[in-house]
């Protein structure tokens, strides 16, 4: 079946400008997970969503950076008046939902902010 | 708070050799651990895991990890290394949170 799938690809902005991630979770899994790689910070959590519960925003560095999900699968990750050090790559994941199922990870969208 | 340590950033070795990456966790209760893939330009693929029940894993491709809670290791393994091994690996744990923490990844280089 399909995985999960983000767009862009690659996005390159400029700083100061909104950006706009999307992630497509695979279907019928309930938890979806962003998560932020980076050469010096390594691979970060940055907000989980699980079914109609509020999300666990408690990665998120700083208030320029949101997310929602959508019917409970699609999701977006909004960040605005982005930094260069919001360069990174975006990892979106989904899982069944449950403590210790497998998350299932995008191919990632590359965030260059010139 | 929890947290993972992978040790050796690089780790290379010969075509047919053994492979073994360290992971080790830290947390006050007993972590679920994961091993992740990733290939240049890709996502994470799992390897394996450990939920409980049999602490030695076996995952794809030849892989396996045991986990020993006096040790709080989780380290990775394989007997014979294959060029297509070549990739960064990481080493994560969950306590409950449901999100991840990742170690800081091994990038495991294998030479003809």
């Amino acid at each position: 079946g399909a995985g999960v799938s983000q767009s862009p690809s690659n996005k390159v902005t400029e700083k100061g400008k909104d950006v706009e991630l999307r992630c497509d979770p695979i279907s019928g899994h309930t938890a979806l997970y962003w998560y932020r790689q980076s050469l010096g910070q390594g691979l970060e959590f940055l907000i989980y969503f699980q079914g109609n519960s509020a999300p666990d925003k408690s990665g998120l560095p700083s208030d320029r950076f949101s997310a929602e999900r959508t019917g409970g699968s699609v999701s977006t990750l909004t960040i605005q008046r982005t930094q260069q050090e919001d360069s990174a790559v975006y990892l979106c994941a989904s899982s069944p939902g449950e403590y210790g199922d497998t998350q299932y990870f995008g191919p990632g969208t590359r965030l260059t902010v010139l | 708070a929890q947290s993972v340590t992978q040790l050796g950033s690089h780790v290379s070795v010969s075509e047919g050799a053994l492979v073994l990456l360290r992971c080790n966790y830290s947390s006050s209760v007993p972590p679920y651990l994961f091993w992740y893939v990733q290939y240049p330009n890709q996502g994470l693929q799992l390897l394996l895991k450990y939920t409980t029940g049999a602490t030695l894993v076996k995952g794809i491709n030849g892989f396996e990890a045991e986990f020993k809670k006096s040790e709080t290791s989780f380290h990775l393994t394989k007997p014979s290394a294959h060029m297509s091994d070549a990739a960064e690996y990481f080493c994560a744990s969950d306590t409950g949170r449901r999100a991840l923490t990742f170690g800081s990844g091994t990038r495991l280089q294998v030479q003809p």
